[in-house]
């Protein structure tokens, strides 16, 4: 069965510092990975995914991720925080062969000026 | 381009009462997926639909919840007599293709909030 873990349900980074927001999963085959983002009340914003070749993604609003096979990881990361990044990041993976995204329990990422 | 539409984008029912969810997807669409999300937790999937059709219904409770996505028009997710733990969030999503094959990607629409009294 799929499964995604973000292990932080919160993470503190003070403005202009390096972010990093933790993802591990679990799929039978080969993954399709994805970051979505969440500001209050409303939907869900998609940053970026990984589907196949270089392992480093490049995203929306500076945003990226690096696929690890060997640890089933996919770490959102930006080099320098602003304080509008502030808001709920989902995780989330899609096994191949399947229609339907699993998605994490999201972490909420405070950006502090 | 507009992205995925829902409305209403709050609605308030009372136990017992019928929610009908609409969803319209992003132009060139044909793929609309919902999701459910409680408070502080993830989305979890519900249903996947094409034109005319449900093809993966696997996350939709077996009574009182139904969902069509018609030939012409909306989908729809519909909620018969309602109950206080309905209260959540439900999310539309669309793609242009879905098939277990594809890598499209599934954009979400602002949700719908639904509190039952």
């Amino acid at each position: 069965a799929q499964s995604v873990a973000q292990p932080e349900d919160q993470v503190n980074v003070a403005e202009g510092n390096p972010l990093t927001v933790k993802c591990t999963y679990s799929v039978s085959g080969n993954p399709y990975l994805f970051w979505y983002v969440q500001y209050p009340n409303r939907g869900l914003q998609f940053l970026l995914k990984y589907i196949t070749g270089d392992n480093l993604v490049k995203g929306s609003y500076g945003f990226e991720a690096e696929f690890n096979k060997s640890q089933t990881s996919f770490h959102l990361k930006k080099p320098s925080a602003l304080v509008s990044d502030s808001a709920l990041y989902f995780c989330a993976v899609r096994d191949i062969g399947d229609d339907k995204i699993i998605f994490g329990k999201g972490t909420r990422l405070h950006i502090l000026p | 381009n507009a992205g995925v539409m829902q409305n209403p984008r709050h609605l308030v029912r009372r136990r017992g009462q019928e929610a009908r969810l609409r969803c319209s997807p992003m132009k060139g669409h044909s793929h609309v997926y919902w999701y459910r999300q409680l408070p502080e937790e993830g989305l979890k999937f519900m249903v996947y639909l094409q034109k005319e059709n449900i093809i993966d219904e696997s996350g939709m409770p077996k009574e009182r919840f139904s969902a069509e996505f018609p030939k012409e028009g909306p989908s729809i997710l519909r909620i018969q007599q309602v109950v206080r733990g309905d209260s959540a969030a439900y999310f539309c999503a669309s793609s242009i293709s879905g098939s277990s094959a594809s890598t499209d990607t599934q954009y979400f629409g602002p949700g719908t909030r639904l509190t039952v009294l």
